[in-house]
């Protein structure tokens, strides 16, 4: 069964700070790769994914991920976070099959101070 | 584009009474999903319907909750009896019907305490 483990649970950082979330994933086929955000309140948003191609994927708010094939991995970066990046982030999986549903990491909190 | 949505946002039970739960998808969004998403973890699938049919409910707990999809539009979870251990957030999303390359789009959750 596929598996997703995100290795940081709470991630304080001061504004400015680079970020990095990891991520790992269990599977042994092709895979399309996720990062999904929660800010306070409000619902589940894509931040970037991953289905094909270039292994380095931007997203939204200048936020980028990397794919490392050979490491089953999909880690979140920022070079510099922001105060409103505090929020909850989440890796998700499927299987490169349509209509296959997610599968979530536990989530990784980030707090950002000003 | 209207979003997911779902109601009610807040609902507080009693252990043994039963509960329900509304999704509307976004229109012409073929895939719906429940979640459920306990305090510290991510959320888990219960349910998935593509139309009206069920594509995969192996996580749902078939003794206690239900859900059902009528025409392929709305869909309803329920929980009948409820146990503690079902305080979390239930998650709807919904996702366009074409390939694999697709996000899914949630709602803002129903958060049920059981006390």
């Amino acid at each position: 069964a596929q598996s997703v483990s995100q290795h940081n649970h709470h991630v304080i950082l001061s504004e400015a700070a680079s970020l990095e979330l990891g991520c790992n994933y269990s599977y042994g086929g092709t895979v399309n790769l996720f990062w999904y955000v929660q800010y306070p309140g409000q619902h589940l948003q894509l931040l970037l994914k991953y289905f094909s191609g270039d292994p380095l994927v931007k997203g939204i708010k200048g936020f980028e991920a990397e794919f490392i094939k050979s490491k089953f991995s999909f880690n979140l970066r920022k070079p510099s976070v922001q105060w409103s990046d505090t929020a909850e982030y989440f890796c998700a999986v499927n299987v490169n099959q349509a209509g296959t549903a997610l599968i979530f990491g536990k989530g990784t909190t980030l707090s950002v101070s000003s | 584009e209207a979003g997911v949505a779902q109601s009610p946002r807040y609902k507080i039970i009693e252990k043994r009474q039963s509960v329900a739960f509304w999704c509307n998808p976004i229109s012409g969004h073929a895939t719906l999903y429940w979640y459920q998403q306990i305090l510290g973890q991510g959320p888990k699938l219960l349910i998935q319907f593509q139309n009206n049919g069920v594509v995969d409910d192996s996580q749902l707990p078939k003794d206690r909750f239900s859900a059902e999809r009528l025409k392929g539009v709305d869909s309803t979870l329920k929980i009948q009896p409820a146990k503690l251990e079902d305080s979390a957030v239930y998650l709807c999303a919904s996702s366009p019907p074409t390939g694999a390359d697709t996000e899914a789009f949630f709602g803002q959750g129903t958060r049920l305490t059981v006390v």
